[in-house]
């Protein structure tokens, strides 16, 4: 079936540490790629995007993804997170042809001091 | 505006009464876009419009629900005879136009309870 799959629903790391947060889509052709932070009580906000090019990609806050299509996956890097990282991350995808995002569950990220 | 702007920012119901959600979205945005966040179902895309018109109104999940857009602007969302699997997020997003190289910015959503 077509789907976006976020694997780990929740993720707990020290501040400090290194972060990597797993997607995975399943669509005959390469979607458009996106990666959203959802913070307590906040809309939610792009932190970055692939369409097409360079597969490492470059968003705000420091993050960082890296699109693989041999693995179907866009996973979400960052060197050393901070305790503001605390959130929940959605991996989404827009489908060729279309406008609407479909959305991964979700990762919620804890941080611990 | 700044940003998008929904109202209310919470609103509590008793179910078969109807609501009315509301989306005020970036000045100059043609697009915009309604989807729901609950707990079963996560993040899930409801219907958008281009200008006033709906070309995609796949994801409302009964005749129930319905919304409109006029004047290109605000749009409201509508829930005839609410129901307890209707409480959700309703988060309202817009672009600059549709398009998968729009970049869509949310708003804070509307946070419903139906009793």
């Amino acid at each position: 079936a077509q789907s976006v799959t976020q694997p780990d629903i929740h993720i707990t790391v020290s501040e400090g540490a290194s972060l990597e947060l797993r997607c995975n889509y399943s669509y005959g052709a390469t979607p458009y790629l996106f990666w959203y932070v959802q913070s307590p009580g906040q809309g939610l906000q792009l932190l970055l995007k692939y369409f097409s090019g360079d597969t490492l990609v470059q968003g705000i806050k420091g993050f960082e993804a890296e699109f693989k299509r041999s693995q179907s996956s866009f996973n979400l890097r960052k060197p050393s997170v901070h305790w503001s990282d605390a959130a929940e991350y959605f991996c989404a995808v827009v489908l060729r042809g279309d406008d609407k995002i479909i959305f991964g569950k979700g990762t919620r990220l804890h941080i611990l001091p | 505006g700044a940003g998008v702007s929904q109202s209310p920012s919470n609103k509590v119901t008793e179910k078969g009464k109807d609501v009315e959600l509301r989306c005020d979205p970036i000045s100059g945005h043609t697009a915009l876009y309604w989807y729901r966040q609950s707990l079963g179902q996560g993040l899930e895309f409801l219907i958008y419009f281009q200008g006033n018109s709906a070309p995609d109104k796949s994801g409302l999940p009964s005749d129930r629900f319905s919304a409109e857009r006029t004047g290109g602007s605000v749009s409201t969302l509508t829930i005839q005879r609410t129901q307890q699997e209707d409480s959700a997020v309703y988060l309202c997003a817009s672009s600059f136009e549709t398009g998968r190289m729009e970049t869509q910015y949310f708003g804070p959503g509307t946070r419903l309870l139906v009793l």
